[in-house]
């Protein structure tokens, strides 16, 4: 079964630091790009970040450019978003979303998986 | 970046009758492969997002055939021919011509 589980998402005070993993499962995980959306309560969906199969091409949102960094590790079916300088309005669901080979990563994420959450509050 | 705008944002839709939402790009959503990269997700209460429709009118596996994709250039359009139950949720169109990867605000469709 293709899976994908999130982890590692928290309450951390603002300024602070947090580390997203997401364990991929069922497929080959090094052939496919990966992003990061998140949805803050009751808001919706906004992409975080893409990281290709290579990890040779890296993108962000601007509103996370410069504090978050994503990063893979092929060996260990692993996707990581390294969250620094947090914000309040970095508190939503982080959701690990495969895109798809046939149509590649403008076709839009095919997997998902069930979100973390991480709360920046004092 | 691209904007995109859905309309309605709520969807009151009585049982069996169809369902209709638009969802319009601030620039041209032509790529230069030629495809246009526009994708729409359902989002059911308490779950994950889904990847329903891509480039347009494509239905992923498993999506029922009553769901069903049409437009071009800026303007788009996903259309429920028979609602169920089981469809009550938050639909969101998205881009992926133009970096960033930017989606509509999402349309809620709920049972009258």
């Amino acid at each position: 079964e293709v899976q994908l589980v999130e982890s590692g998402g928290g309450l951390v005070q603002p300024g602070g630091s947090l580390r997203l993993s997401c364990a991929a499962s069922g497929f080959t995980f090094s052939s496919y790009s990966m992003n990061w959306v998140r949805q803050a309560p009751g808001k919706g969906l906004e992409w975080v970040s893409y990281i290709s199969s290579s990890s040779s091409t890296i993108y962000y949102a601007d509103s996370v450019k410069g504090r978050f960094t994503i990063s893979r590790d092929n060996a260990k079916n692993s996707l990581y978003l390294q969250m620094n300088s947090l914000r309040d309005e970095d508190t939503a669901v982080y959701y690990c979303a495969r895109d798809p080979i046939y149509g590649g990563p403008r076709s839009g994420m095919d997997v998902w998986g069930q979100g973390t959450t991480v709360t920046v509050s004092s | 970046d691209v904007v995109m705008t859905q309309s309605p944002l709520s969807l009151p839709v009585t049982l069996g009758q169809p369902a209709s939402i638009s969802c319009r790009s601030s620039q041209s959503l032509v790529y230069s492969d030629g495809n246009t990269y526009l994708n729409w997700f359902q989002q059911r209460p308490g779950q994950s997002p889904r990847r329903l429709i891509y480039k347009v009118s494509n239905r992923d596996s498993g999506v029922p055939d009553r769901f069903s994709g049409s437009g071009s250039g800026t303007d788009f359009t996903l259309k429920i021919s028979r609602v169920e139950a089981e469809d009550v949720g938050v639909y969101y169109c998205m881009q992926g011509t133009h970096w960033p990867k930017t989606f509509g605000q999402g349309t809620k469709v709920e049972i009258k």
